[in-house]
């Protein structure tokens, strides 16, 4: 079956401008996760969305970012007024369901900002 | 603060040979550990996971080793292809909510 995707692949934007990137789970996973991967570096997490359940956002690292989930599938991150150290990749994950704790990954959507 | 330490941050061995990869914890509650595999431009991809209440676990190539007690955990590859050159990552979790990483292991097997 399909497996997660993200949109765009690549986003070059102007520093101070907002952006937007999108990632499609696996149909019928009901937990999704944001990271964000800088250059040389793990994986640092950003937001969680489990079903029904307030998103633990505690990992977001300013307000500039929010991140939102429709109908309990597409999600979208959402970067405001962007910074030069926004630029990395950054990946979204979905789970089956809480319990299950494996996590699939996207190709994530390499960010860039001037 | 790095709540997964892993070691090292690259390694080089010749094709059959065995890499090890290990990482450290701190924190008691977590209890699930994933390793997973990331090539370039493409995102991770789970490898093998364990739980604590067991010690070692094999799926095919990839072998975990777990010490509870030592809050260790290691990633062992047997008989190293050229095709597993890619970078590797260890995690740890407690709830599923949050999962933490370590900073990633880039492995280059030589043919």
């Amino acid at each position: 079956g399909a497996g997660v995707s993200q949109s765009p692949s690549n986003k070059v934007t102007e520093k101070g401008k907002d952006v937007e990137l999108r990632c499609d789970p696996i149909s019928g996973h009901t937990a999704l996760y944001w990271y964000r991967q800088s250059l040389g570096q793990g994986l640092e997490f950003l937001i969680y969305f489990q079903g029904n359940s307030a998103p633990d956002k505690s990992g977001l690292p300013s307000d500039r970012f929010s991140a939102e989930r429709t109908g309990g599938s597409v999600s979208t991150l959402t970067i405001q007024r962007t910074q030069q150290e926004d630029s990395a990749v950054y990946l979204c994950a979905s789970s089956k369901r809480r319990s299950s704790y494996e996590q699939y990954f996207g190709p994530g959507t390499r960010l860039t900002v001037t | 603060q790095q709540q997964v330490k892993q070691s090292p941050q690259s390694l080089i061995v010749q094709k059959g040979g065995i890499p090890i990869i290990n990482c450290a914890y701190e924190n008691t509650a977590f209890d699930y550990f994933p390793w997973y595999q990331q090539f370039p431009g493409k995102g991770p991809a789970l490898l093998i996971a364990i739980r604590p209440d067991v010690s070692e676990k094999k799926e095919g190539r990839f072998t975990i080793s777990f010490n509870k007690s030592a809050k260790q955990f290691s990633l062992h590859i047997m008989d190293s292809q050229p095709g597993d050159s890619a970078t590797y990552f260890c995690a740890a979790s407690s709830t599923g909510n949050q999962f933490y990483f370590g900073t990633g292991t880039s492995l280059t097997v030589i043919p």
